[in-house]
């Protein structure tokens, strides 16, 4: 993998519906991974930082975990809430650790 | 604290203006980038900076300048604006710690259209 890549693109899911994503990066010359959450016309909003191979975080809701040696994360959201929607993105650092690679962002809608 | 201020939100401009995207932060970070948004292409990075004085190119370089004259400001200026450059700006900051793992703050945005 060359770039970081996010899957799937969009996803509609049902409120009460867990649901997850994920981020393919990389695996060379690994230093972080970052999460976002970016709601329409707002700025995006850190949600996890990961460092370490089998970290995993959790603020409330949403947990997020990392495989640095596959070069992956996985996204989850549990009983996901229409105020969920949004789009996530994922951030590697890369090269001399000074430079954030996004991916294209996975688009949550999460219908009432 | 005000957190990551760009102005303008909004902004139309002609092919071959001139313009600088202003970007300020009042959290004394060190590292300050501008990123550019497009549709389906995610968040790409335009310049960045490790501190004052200190400039350098991120994946999207071309058409843009930059400079760091203090920690707080880290203005774009475009040159001669073309419709390609047409999108969405964001300008973010983070605290220099451990390398590569800080948070990074972004602005609100500013919209940018060339005709």
């Amino acid at each position: 993998i060359l770039n970081v890549e996010q899957s799937p693109q969009s996803l509609h899911v049902q409120e009460g519906d867990s649901t997850n994503f994920t981020c393919s990066f990389p695996s060379s010359n690994f230093y972080a991974l970052h999460w976002y959450r970016w709601e329409t016309a707002k700025s995006p909003e850190a949600l996890f930082v990961m460092t370490l191979n089998g970290d995993e975080k959790k603020k409330g809701r949403i947990s997020a975990t990392l495989n640095t040696k596959e070069g992956y994360s996985y996204l989850y959201i549990k009983g996901s809430q229409p105020e969920d929607s949004a789009t996530y993105l994922c951030a590697r650092t890369s090269g001399s650790a000074r430079q954030l690679t996004f991916g294209s962002g996975t688009q949550l809608t999460v219908l009432p | 604290n005000a957190g990551v201020t760009q102005t303008p939100k909004f902004q139309v401009l002609k092919t071959g203006q001139s313009m600088t995207l202003q970007c300020a932060q009042d959290m004394n970070h060190e590292y300050m980038s501008w990123y550019r948004q497009d549709p389906g292409m995610g968040l790409r990075l335009i310049h960045y900076s490790v501190g004052a004085g200190i400039t350098d190119q991120g994946e999207v370089p071309n058409g843009y300048n930059v400079s760091r004259s203090t920690t707080e400001d880290f203005p774009l200026r475009l040159l001669s604006a073309a419709p390609s450059q047409t999108s969405v700006y964001f300008c973010a900051s983070s605290y220099q710690g451990l390398a590569g793992a800080d948070t990074q703050y972004f602005g609100p945005g500013t919209r940018l259209t060339v005709l």
